[in-house]
């Protein structure tokens, strides 16, 4: 157990519906990253939140959204869900914002979209 | 801008054996540069980092990366691979100066064999 938290662990539901992903980010850790992760484009980074404010956003598309909470849990919106949105959704964290002190990645969330 | 590469989908290696997992990255300032692994239905563990100093990183379970300046490279080795190393091997760097969020490579799929 990494110490980050999603859920739910797996997700199916048809096109042009709307999920929210969560993530609890390991205990002391402020800084909260969303990745999808599919076959063919690899690992993209979505967005970042520290300590509840965006911080850097990726290719993320204007269909998503996200939010991180006083108690430092995120959600990631999906909406008006597509086939090609099917992939693994990742939260990572880190005490810190950036990558220098190494993120802990959460198991993610298996979202398919029929 | 930052990017880095993988040019090996896949690399085979007999347990053992030595094993190289190859990395090479284009940054504009310092690169930062990290090595991540990801199992079956697990997220990504990171192993290592570069930040600066000797250029021989040592990491988790037995793992070193060699940095390279002059030809761009972060390769990951181990000196004796086993089976249970079969795993996604990610590259990632960060340009020291500019955006702390890491760019990933697309991966490495290692197979040990018995």
């Amino acid at each position: 157990d990494s110490g980050v938290t999603q859920t739910p662990k797996h997700l199916i539901t048809a096109t042009g519906q709307r999920v929210t992903l969560r993530c609890s980010p390991r205990s002391g850790d402020l800084s909260v990253y969303w990745y999808q992760q599919s076959l063919d484009q690899g690992l993209q980074f979505l967005i970042q939140y520290y300590n509840g404010e965006e911080r850097a956003k990726g290719n993320i598309l204007e269909r998503f959204s996200a939010q991180q909470f006083p108690d430092l849990h995120s959600e990631l919106n999906l909406s008006s869900l597509e086939l090609g949105d099917s992939a693994l959704y990742f939260c990572a964290s880190s005490v810190r914002e950036g990558a220098n002190y190494g993120y802990t990645f959460g198991s993610g969330t298996r979202l398919t979209v029929v | 801008a930052q990017s880095v590469a993988q040019p090996e989908d896949q690399v085979n290696v007999a347990e053992g054996n030595p094993l190289t997992v190859k990395c090479t990255y284009s940054v504009s300032g310092n690169p930062y540069l990290f090595w991540y692994v990801q199992y079956p239905n697990r997220g990504l563990q990171f192993l290592l980092k570069y930040i600066t100093g000797d250029n021989l990183v040592k990491g988790s379970y037995g793992f070193e990366a060699e940095f390279n300046k002059s030809q761009t490279s972060f390769h990951l080795k181990k000196p004796s691979a086993l089976v249970s190393d079969s795993a996604l091997y990610f590259c990632a760097v960060r340009d020291g100066g500019g955006s702390y969020i890491p760019t990933f490579g697309r991966g490495t799929s290692l197979i040990v064999h018995p």
